[in-house]
């Protein structure tokens, strides 16, 4: 059983449209981390959120943790070839626990 | 400075046999964690390695077993082999444990296959 779930599980998009990711979970996390993964490597940390209601943003990558430190969205404006790759969110409890979601593959066509 | 390392990075073995998986932390790094990772479970946390003491566990079997060396380097060891082993296993080092505010660089993977 996943204690973060992850959706969609899969996306296919074209070049240009916009798309969001979600992570949610039953327990309040101290901190959640998105990452990104490319075939035949390791996960790389795009961004780490720590406030409830705080929004990040990378270039055009938007991150929001939910006000009661639940849930977390990822959400791409205008996505490119380049983004293409799984997406995963990663939770972290009081304890120093950090549990990972499924995972989102994306796919961006052009 | 170099990233995290992993050796080797694909292992073809039996059932029943046993394994031994290597992985170089970054230089200053001291936590060391282990992830399994597959298309039905995702990344799964096997255990967090720090100051050569195992400092928190996932729910994985016994089978699945590791140690941490006075330079921070890591091996994991995984006993009886099934076919549900095969995944990628994913080393992650960062400079102190595991915490909201730290960042964890992973390798690039060992890939085991159980036939």
């Amino acid at each position: 059983t996943q204690l973060l779930e992850q959706s969609p599980q899969f996306l296919s998009i074209q070049e240009g449209e916009n798309l969001t990711v979600y992570c949610n979970s039953s327990s309040v996390f101290s901190s959640l981390q998105w990452y990104r993964q490319e075939p035949g490597e390791g996960p790389v940390l795009l961004v780490t959120v720590v406030t409830g209601g705080e929004v990040k943003k990378l270039k055009r990558l938007t991150f929001q943790f939910g006000d009661a430190r639940k849930d977390s969205s990822l959400h791409i404006t205008a996505a490119q070839p380049g983004d293409t790759g799984l997406y995963l969110c990663a939770g972290v409890w009081r304890n120093n626990d950090m549990r990972f979601g499924a995972g989102t593959r994306l796919t961006v066509k052009p | 400075k170099a990233g995290v390392t992993q050796t080797p990075r694909y292992l073809i073995k039996t059932r029943g046999q046993q394994v031994t998986l290597s992985c170089s932390p970054i230089s200053g790094h001291r936590s060391v964690s282990w992830y399994q990772q597959t298309p039905g479970q995702g990344l799964q946390f096997l255990f967090e390695y720090f100051s050569e003491t195992q400092r928190n566990k996932g729910n994985f079997p016994g089978r699945f077993s590791g140690r941490q060396f006075s330079n921070s380097r890591s091996e994991m060891n995984v006993s009886t082999l099934e076919l549900g082993d095969s995944a990628l296993y994913l080393c992650a080092s960062s400079p102190t444990r595991i915490s909201s505010y730290n960042e964890q660089f992973f390798g690039p993977g060992t890939r085991l296959t159980v036939l």
